[in-house]
């Protein structure tokens, strides 16, 4: 079975600290995604990676940035936390084809629930 | 996402009631559409999903009906139990995916 694990269940940060949000999965995908969850607006797409050192801007890309140095491994950062990003993330990741990483299910970690003060 | 549009918001039946859920899509070249659950304070989870190249698919008490002429898929769940209660996000795929905004699905025993 996929396993995506988050590395923090619950943080809070001050505003204006740099926060790392770590993600690694086990199962070699190709595409690993960051995405945030707020109540009423669904997930929406933050970043996304479809192999080592690539990465693609989602919808709602201002204020994040994300590294990707190792193929099980997708980091979000931010960069001067503010507290309109305190939401919910998660992160997840698929099995892909390289540049193309459509049509196949997303697995996610159990997401961690930021608090910016 | 503004790609995909769900409704409805919220959903109460009654245990052993159907339950249906819909979304539409902007975008003709999406192929794949999964639909995910998540209970409260858990992961989402796929359920079921459907590529283009298909109407219906079928899971026990779930199926998923795809429509792409008019741009709208489906979740029906049949003879539902308490245990459906959930938020409920369709998704469809078009270089990257996007997600409905979910539906409260509250299963009254």
């Amino acid at each position: 079975d996929v396993k995506v694990t988050q590395s923090s269940r619950y943080l809070v940060k001050r505003t204006g600290e740099k926060v790392f949000l770590e993600c690694v999965q086990d199962m070699d995908h190709e595409n690993m995604f960051w995405y945030r969850q707020d109540p009423g607006l669904g997930l929406r797409l933050i970043y996304f990676s479809y192999d080592v050192k690539m990465k693609e801007k989602g919808d709602i890309p201002e204020g994040y940035s994300v590294s990707r140095e190792k193929k099980e491994r997708f980091s979000l950062i931010l960069e001067s936390a503010s507290t309109n990003q305190t939401s919910m993330y998660l992160c997840a990741s698929s099995w892909g084809q390289g540049a193309i990483p459509l049509s196949s299910p997303l697995h996610f970690g159990n997401g961690t629930r930021l608090t910016v003060t | 996402g503004e790609n995909v549009e769900q409704h409805p918001s919220t959903l109460s039946v009654q245990e052993g009631d159907s339950a249906v859920i819909k979304c539409t899509y902007s975008d003709s070249a999406s192929n794949y559409f999964p639909w995910y659950k998540q209970e409260l304070g858990k992961r989402p989870q796929l359920i079921i999903d459907i590529r283009s190249n298909v109407g219906e698919k079928k899971d026990q008490r779930i199926a998923v009906t795809l429509n792409k002429t008019a741009k709208h898929f489906s979740l029906h769940i049949t003879e539902t139990q308490p245990e459906d209660s959930a938020v409920y996000f369709c998704a469809e795929d078009f270089n990257k995916f996007y997600f409905g905004s979910g539906t409260k699905l509250n299963v009254k025993p």
